[in-house]
């Protein structure tokens, strides 16, 4: 079945940039997600990116994909101390398929 | 355009009790999907609503059923409690169509199981 994997903690100085790992196992993954979840609240979509692209940038995201190798990292720049989230990768397998696959999550600390 | 709201936010319940989570979609959504989010997970599916009926069941037992209605806000309900469903049961509605399967998601109802 499908696989979904996170590190579980990255610590990064504010002004500094963090780039947030995650790895999967469907090779048939269609479109790939970053979420952020604060403290007490629910999901928020940051970005997706489909399975044909290689890189998508908004604002200061940029998310990259290694289909080949089945990663997908996710860089912020300049982090703030509103950065500090859990971030979670999600995959769903094919088109149409709403069920999303979620990793384990990233806690981002941003050390002043 | 109001998002998705959830309701209750927090409930305490003892085991073998029942219990029911409701959600309203976002303005032009018709399909809910509901997860389950134990404490230092990610999100699991349970299931998905299109039209009223149910489009999809992850990996859970019966006891977890749910419900659609015509103005497409949805209930999760959970028979026999166990401890091991004390979680944040997420919801998230979207929209069917041509495009990324973007889903909107409400804050959530934190379940305790006592």
């Amino acid at each position: 079945g499908e696989d979904v994997e996170q590190s579980l903690f990255l610590s990064v100085r504010e002004g500094d940039s963090s780039v947030i790992n995650c790895t999967y196992t469907d090779s048939s993954s269609t479109y790939l997600y970053w979420y952020k979840q604060e403290p007490g609240a629910g999901l928020q979509l940051l970005t997706y990116i489909f399975s044909n692209m290689d890189m998508k940038q908004d604002q200061r995201l940029t998310v990259l994909l290694n289909k080949k190798d089945k990663h997908l990292s996710l860089r912020i720049a300049d982090t703030q101390t509103g950065d500090s989230a859990i971030y979670f990768c999600a995959e769903v397998p094919n088109f149409g398929n709403e069920k999303l696959t979620f990793g384990t999550g990233t806690r981002l600390t941003i050390i002043p | 355009e109001t998002g998705v709201t959830q309701s209750p936010t927090h409930l305490i319940k003892t085991r073998g009790q029942q219990v029911t989570l409701r959600c309203s979609s976002q303005s032009g959504h018709n399909t809910v999907s509901w997860y389950q989010q134990a404490l230092g997970q990610g999100p699991q599916f349970i299931f998905q609503y299109y039209r009223e009926e149910e489009n999809g069941r992850g990996n859970f037992p019966p006891r977890f059923s749910g419900l659609q209605f015509p103005n497409y806000s949805s209930e999760l309900n959970v028979n026999a409690l166990e401890l091991d469903d004390s979680a944040l049961y997420l919801c998230a509605s979207s929209g069917q169509g041509a495009g990324a399967n973007v889903l909107t998601f409400g804050a959530g109802s934190r379940l305790t199981v006592l």
